[in-house]
């Protein structure tokens, strides 16, 4: 089953706009992490946030993790056209064996 | 450069013949995973290799089988497709198992069911 849901599910923005996505899970995890997908395409690693941060920044991207809320964001500043695509949160529910389960994934697009 | 290749990238099958899709790395990493993707939903875990142990997962259907002859090539074996089997179907790789390790992805295969 579905370990989270991202919100919202999609997202439209301009050029130079920020965007937030917000991803909930239901499980204990070790680490949250996002990926991108381009249409058609396989996913991207962006970044991981173990479950002892609260905050991590690559780039423009910038994560947050409420473990007590069971919630994290993904935070894209000063949006480029090239962003748009899927953005999925994953998470490991706890286990140490290395699976990932995702949730259903924000679509993101930027007009230029 | 170090990737995930997937071959073929579409992949079109009548019902009830099997089909093999293939997947490939020149990361030289331990674990492979394939991933079953449809339209809008979340990429759902079938199973994975670690080395050569393998993992299925609980809910994974028994028509979806799985080979990993050596480290670089893993193959994804569905034996009597049905039309709810059409997705695209991600493989992806990690050094290792344990926490926090980032997954690689090749690009899909898309499979269409006819």
């Amino acid at each position: 089953s579905q370990q989270g849901e991202e919100d919202p599910q999609a997202l439209s923005i301009q050029e130079g706009e920020n965007a937030t996505m917000n991803c909930s899970y239901k499980t204990s995890i070790n680490n949250l992490q996002w990926y991108r997908q381009n249409s058609g395409r396989g996913l991207v690693h962006l970044i991981l946030i173990r479950s002892n941060e609260r905050e991590k920044h690559s780039g423009r991207l910038r994560v947050t993790l409420d473990t007590s809320k069971k919630s994290s964001s993904l935070l894209i500043t000063a949006s480029r056209a090239a962003d748009t695509a899927s953005y999925f949160c994953a998470t490991d529910r706890g286990s140490t064996l290395g699976r990932l389960y995702f949730g259903r994934g924000t679509q993101l697009t930027v007009w230029p | 450069d170090a990737m995930v290749i997937q071959n073929p990238r579409y992949q079109v099958t009548q019902f009830g013949k099997p089909v093999t899709l293939s997947c490939s790395q020149t990361l030289n990493h331990n674990v492979m995973y394939w991933y079953q993707q449809k339209s809008s939903q979340a990429p759902k875990l079938l199973f994975h290799y670690y080395d050569k142990d393998f993992n299925n997962e609980a809910d994974t259907p028994d028509n979806f089988q799985s080979r990993r002859p050596n480290t670089s090539f893993c193959f994804l074996d569905i034996r009597s497709p049905g039309l709810g089997d059409a997705a695209m179907y991600l493989c992806a790789t990690s050094r290792d198992l344990g926490q926090g390790n980032e997954q690689f992805f090749g690009p899909g295969t898309r499979l269409t069911v006819l």
